[in-house]
């Protein structure tokens, strides 16, 4: 299966500044890439899927303005998420669509502490 | 909308013994893909074992087994001579066939005592 990486691992900002996510595909041109969110001992929530080339589409009461999805390359997306406030604290965990698509692959998450 | 309930936020099991994990899923599409997977401490998303809904084998990886019943919507996690390192959060997952996002279920959280 694809080789999914995650850079950070662990950023910590502080609330009003913006940090950027990003989520590699080292083995393989993923066209297609989904974000999730996990709070702690919770499950993983969609926030959006990110197409190469295309918008993101975002699922519902996820802020587009806030959480922006660029997937400007077959190996690369990223997630900004600005003016981040406390609440945005969380862990951010990417998956790719490996080429069959049949396989999806995670990276291994950002932890995001906003203070 | 297709849901995911995991009915189980903790189960407990000791070493060596089986321990059956249950989820139900609701659906309106006849071709989908069911998951369970294993999320450590380390938090990276580990697949356990996939099953695809038009075979009616129930899929089986070492000592991790399914019961899939289509019928019933239900998709069970059997883990047999459990380990200390099954430890974990276990998630069942429901991918579409038209669709390739994971709609994950709510999740167990396993312990293994010895």
């Amino acid at each position: 299966g694809a080789v999914v990486s995650q850079h950070p691992s662990w950023v910590i900002c502080k609330s009003g500044t913006s940090v950027k996510i990003e989520c590699r595909s080292l083995d393989f041109q993923a066209t297609t890439m989904f974000w999730y969110r996990q709070f702690p001992k919770q499950s993983l929530m969609l926030m959006a899927t990110s197409n190469e080339g295309s918008k993101a589409t975002y699922e519902q009461g996820v802020e587009k303005d806030k959480f922006l999805i660029n997937h400007a390359s077959l190996t690369l997306s990223t997630l900004t998420v600005t003016s981040a406030h406390p609440e945005d604290s969380s862990f951010y965990i990417c998956s790719v669509v490996s080429g069959d698509r049949d396989s999806i692959n995670f990276g291994p998450g950002t932890r995001l502490t906003v203070t | 909308a297709q849901t995911v309930t995991q009915s189980q936020p903790e189960m407990s099991v000791q070493e060596a013994e089986t321990v059956t994990l249950s989820c139900t899923y609701d659906t309106s599409e006849s071709d989908y893909y069911l998951f369970w997977y294993k999320q450590p401490p380390s938090r990276q998303m580990i697949l356990v074992i996939r099953q695809e809904a038009y075979k009616q084998q129930n899929a089986t990886e070492n000592r991790f087994s399914v019961n899939f019943q289509k019928a019933a919507k239900s998709f069970s996690l059997k883990i047999s001579d459990s380990q200390l390192g099954d430890a974990a959060m276990y998630f069942c997952a429901y991918r579409s066939q038209a669709g390739t996002a994971l709609i994950f279920g709510k999740g167990t959280t396993l312990s293994v005592s010895s």
